[in-house]
């Protein structure tokens, strides 16, 4: 257990919805990485915060929008869904933030079908 | 732009094997080299790093070297247990205009047979 969570496990949703994807990150670790896992893709960074602020953007499509809250979890909006969007959603954490040497501990992941 | 390419799986081995899952990178600046991986259901999980050229990472028995003249970093283990079964990936973090940036390989599937 890495000690960041993520809900829900799975989510399946419809063309052209909306969805949200929470994370936790572990107690002490102020900055959280969002990362998208597909077949025809592989895994794919989109975006990291630290300690509320956005620091590093990756590729992230415009219909998904990411934010830290003050109490360091983390949400992933997606919205207009595709069915090209199935994918699993992995959410990490570190301490620093600093990837070049941080260690980064991921979540379980959520597993999201558009259908 | 960086980008990261391993070796294709899936790959099988017999226990007590030798393995070697290649790995080379591009960049444009100086990355930090990373090992991944994966066991079945669950999330990726550091195996091992090195931040700067001719480092070894090393971790569980696995070991890799930065090597920037090769631009490689390739894992390897002298003696593979069934236990190793799971995917590895390959990755490097690489400064960018947008922030540190993270890139992975296709992923390398092991299967360690008894």
């Amino acid at each position: 257990d890495s000690g960041v969570t993520q809900t829900p496990k799975h989510l399946i949703t419809a063309t052209g919805q909306r969805v949200t994807l929470r994370c936790s990150p572990r107690s002490g670790d102020l900055s959280v990485y969002w990362y998208q896992q597909s077949l025809d893709q592989g895994l794919q960074f989109l975006i990291q915060y630290y300690n509320g602020e956005e620091r590093a953007k990756g590729n992230i499509l415009e219909r998904f929008s990411a934010q830290q809250f003050p109490d360091l979890h983390s949400e992933l909006n997606l919205s207009s869904l595709e069915l090209g969007d199935s994918a699993l959603y992995f959410c990490a954490s570190s301490v620093e933030g600093l990837a070049w040497k941080d260690t980064q501990y991921f979540g379980p992941g959520t597993r999201l079908t558009v259908l | 732009g960086d980008s990261v390419t391993q070796m294709e799986g899936p790959v099988t081995l017999s226990e007590e094997a030798f393995l070697t899952i290649n790995c080379t990178y591009t960049a444009t600046g100086y990355p930090s080299l990373f090992w991944y991986v994966q066991y079945p259901g669950e999330g990726l999980q550091l195996l091992l790093k090195a931040t700067k050229a001719d480092d070894k990472g090393s971790n569980k028995g696995f070991e890799a070297t930065y090597r920037k003249e090769t631009t490689s970093f390739h894992l390897e283990k002298g003696s593979v247990q069934v236990s190793d079964s799971a995917v590895y990936f390959c990755a490097l973090s690489d400064s960018s205009d947008t922030g540190n940036q993270f890139y992975f390989g296709t992923g390398t599937s092991l299967t360690v047979i008894p």
